[in-house]
């Protein structure tokens, strides 16, 4: 069974700080997929990282794969309230059968 | 943009009663996919299914759950005694056919079972 430890669980921050979550795991994956969810919504979709070492930007979200393929890490500058959510890590097994989610990191962004 | 939807949003029922959460994947999507949250906990995967059955399925996925796409747009997961533990988000997701396409999920089915 493949296990993602996500760190940390819980995040309470200022507006304006800078944050990063971290997604580690023994095993290998295919890909990495990082989710945001909601209250009462199903996940929705940030970034899919593939290749090794991969870095990859989405406004002033930053993830990165680890080179061994085995960890990710998300990093938001300057965090806006708007950030605020449950940000779930999720990788790829190599047949695409299953994707196996980590337990999360919930994050408080204050005005 | 196309998206994956689950009916009904919320269903409460009797210990015991059997339940079906309905679900229809984006429409050229080729895999499909149940989930569950429990309240507070992580997203855990239930099944996968593709070409007509299911290619990976979890522990949590015992004899009391079933799949089925009985007609070409239509997802469902079946659970034939509700207990109260199986109380939980039920989240359908669907993929394209595209190596490591992303999984679109669904806004989910608040299942309760009393």
């Amino acid at each position: 069974t493949q296990l993602l430890e996500q760190s940390p669980q819980f995040l309470s921050i200022q507006e304006g700080e800078n944050l990063t979550v971290y997604c580690n795991s023994s095993s290998v994956f295919s890909s990495l997929q990082w989710y945001r969810q909601e209250p009462g919504e199903g996940p929705v979709l940030l970034v899919t990282v593939v290749t090794g070492g991969e870095v990859k930007k989405l406004k002033r979200l930053t993830f990165q794969f680890g080179d061994a393929r085995k960890d990710s890490s998300l990093h938001i500058t300057a965090a806006q309230p708007g950030d605020t959510g449950l940000y779930l890590c999720a990788g790829d097994d190599n047949a695409g059968n299953m994707l196996t989610f980590g337990g999360g990191t919930r994050l408080m962004v204050k005005p | 943009e196309p998206e994956v939807t689950q009916t009904p949003s919320h269903q409460v029922t009797q210990m015991g009663q059997e339940v079906i959460l309905r679900c229809v994947p984006i429409s050229n999507h080729l895999y499909f996919y149940w989930y569950r949250q429990i309240l507070g906990q992580k997203v855990e995967f239930l099944v996968s299914f593709y070409n007509n059955e299911i290619s990976e399925k979890s522990e949590i996925f015992d004899d009391q759950f079933s799949v089925e796409r009985p007609d070409g747009s239509n997802f469902t997961l079946k659970i034939r005694s509700t207990k109260l533990e199986d109380s939980a988000m039920y989240f359908c997701a669907s993929r394209g056919q595209a190596y490591n396409s992303p999984l679109h999920f669904g806004n989910g089915t608040r299942l309760t079972v009393t």
